[in-house]
């Protein structure tokens, strides 16, 4: 199925901001306001860290922010930290009977 | 805190039929209003949403393998089971149980994966 398109890979110091793209089409980032953000460490369990676009489930850090224009959606880690490091996918609602699409995923590595 | 944990075998032959486990804990999964989901993740690709059960036995599938596909709930047990039949290499994958917020439209759990590979 299709998939939405991520950067393979974005790197920082620590300190840094960093920014990954999501860009989708009109059947789903861009018509709706449910883009959700998970984190994934290696070998453990994708972790919730936006929804809903921009909005932040308690408990994770508000270095972690959301965005979107048209049918991108962004996130931003901001003072990025070595514990940051680990792949990022985004996901959308989408109006097609897969009900939802997955980001092709990206690797965030603290250098 | 709910947890979900996935269980299963980790090798299946081709043709024959994968059979997996969630076991939710923290949280009855009949209580609340939620969707209980199953998502795979192939080897060098990326995360598929396949299907849901709903708190009350409702389904829904991607069409996919729908045909394929069953999701069933054990309430004494708070387990929901995925049963996929006619395997082929392209069902290896990682599969992931997850929860959804029935009015939500995203997964705020989701258990560790359990890695299925499909060979003879």
């Amino acid at each position: 199925q299709p998939a939405l398109t991520q950067p393979a890979s974005v790197s920082g110091s620590p300190g840094q901001a960093i920014t990954i793209s999501c860009s989708g089409t009109s059947s789903d980032v861009g018509v709706y306001d449910y883009v959700s953000w998970y984190q994934q460490h290696p070998g453990k369990a994708p972790k919730l860290i936006i929804h809903d676009v921009s909005k932040r489930p308690s408990g994770v850090s508000d270095r972690f922010s959301g965005s979107k224009s048209g049918n991108t959606a962004s996130l931003t880690i901001s003072g990025l930290q070595a514990e940051d490091e680990a792949d990022y996918y985004c996901s959308s609602y989408t109006s097609s009977t897969v009900r939802y699409v997955f980001g092709t995923g990206t690797k965030v590595s603290v250098l | 805190q709910v947890h979900l944990q996935e269980s299963g075998p980790g090798l299946v032959k081709p043709s024959q039929t994968l059979s997996l486990t969630c076991t939710v804990s923290g949280g009855s999964i009949t209580s609340g209003n939620y969707y209980w989901n199953w998502i795979r993740q192939s080897p060098g690709k990326g995360l598929e949403w396949i299907g849901y059960i709903s708190h009350n036995g409702r389904t829904y599938y991607s069409p996919s393998p729908r045909s394929r596909m069953t999701i069933s709930l054990d309430t004494s047990k708070n387990q929901f089971s995925l049963k996929l039949t006619s395997v082929t290499a392209a069902d290896t994958a990682v599969y992931f149980c997850a929860r959804e917020g029935a009015m939500d439209a995203f997964f705020d759990s989701w258990g560790q994966g359990a890695l299925v590979t499909v060979s003879s």
